[in-house]
């Protein structure tokens, strides 16, 4: 059975303490792996799309690389704003549907 | 980037009484929309991918006649909650899968359904 996995669940970090995400997967065939960011209240804002191992893609203080089994996203110096859910989501050959990963909440303190 | 719009922002219904929510992608169009629902502290579950001009297909679980989609244009597609009932209390999101980037979908802000 396909399925994605993020860890940890929680994290609160100070501003300017870097730390990384993780989204594992078992999927039977890899199309694409997408990041999303969610506030409170909002729809999932798009960040990322990556399609093969070794690919990464940069924004801002936010970096995603991508493995065969697992995804993550850097976040270095992380303000205040960057308080969110960060949300993944894997998308299996022949089909368009994602599987979300639970998410991360993310905290940074001032 | 892509642009999708949800109507209402949020809605509060008396039981038994229908609802229905509207997405729009705006400044492009989009094929293929999906519907997912929200519960608080967990993740986005899809409840069905519409397709203009077919019948959209519901995910396990998920009840048709409860839960009624139409996807009659290239920019818009209707999830109808029938007979609400405050199980049915939620927040439900709609997405778009972009053309020109086949594989990514781009959200709606979501709307918050109230069932008293």
């Amino acid at each position: 059975e396909d399925q994605v996995t993020q860890s940890p669940e929680a994290l609160r970090l100070q501003e300017g303490e870097s730390s990384s995400l993780n989204c594992s997967y078992t999927v039977s065939g890899l199309r694409g792996l997408f990041w999303y960011r969610q506030d409170p209240g909002k729809g999932p804002e798009f960040l990322f799309t990556l399609y093969s191992a070794g690919e990464e893609k940069e924004k801002e203080r936010l970096k995603a690389t991508l493995t065969k089994k697992e995804s993550f996203l850097h976040i270095t110096a992380p303000k205040p704003e960057d308080s969110a859910t960060y949300l993944c989501a894997v998308q299996t050959s022949g089909t368009y549907k994602y599987i979300f990963g639970t998410g991360t909440r993310l905290k940074v303190l001032a | 980037g892509a642009v999708v719009s949800q109507h209402p922002s949020w809605v509060i219904c008396k039981s038994g009484t229908s609802v229905k929510i509207e997405c729009r992608s705006l400044d492009f169009q989009a094929t293929t929309m999906f519907w997912y629902r929200q519960f608080p502290k967990q993740s986005l579950m899809l409840m069905a991918t519409s397709n203009e001009g077919s019948k959209a297909t519901y995910e396990q679980g998920v009840e048709k006649d409860k839960f009624l989609i139409n996807h009659a244009s290239l920019t818009l597609s209707t999830l109808t909650v029938t007979s609400a009932h405050p199980e049915d209390s939620s927040f439900y999101i709609c997405s778009a899968r972009d053309p020109t980037n086949t594989d990514t979908q781009y959200f709606g802000p979501g709307t918050r359904l109230t069932v008293l």
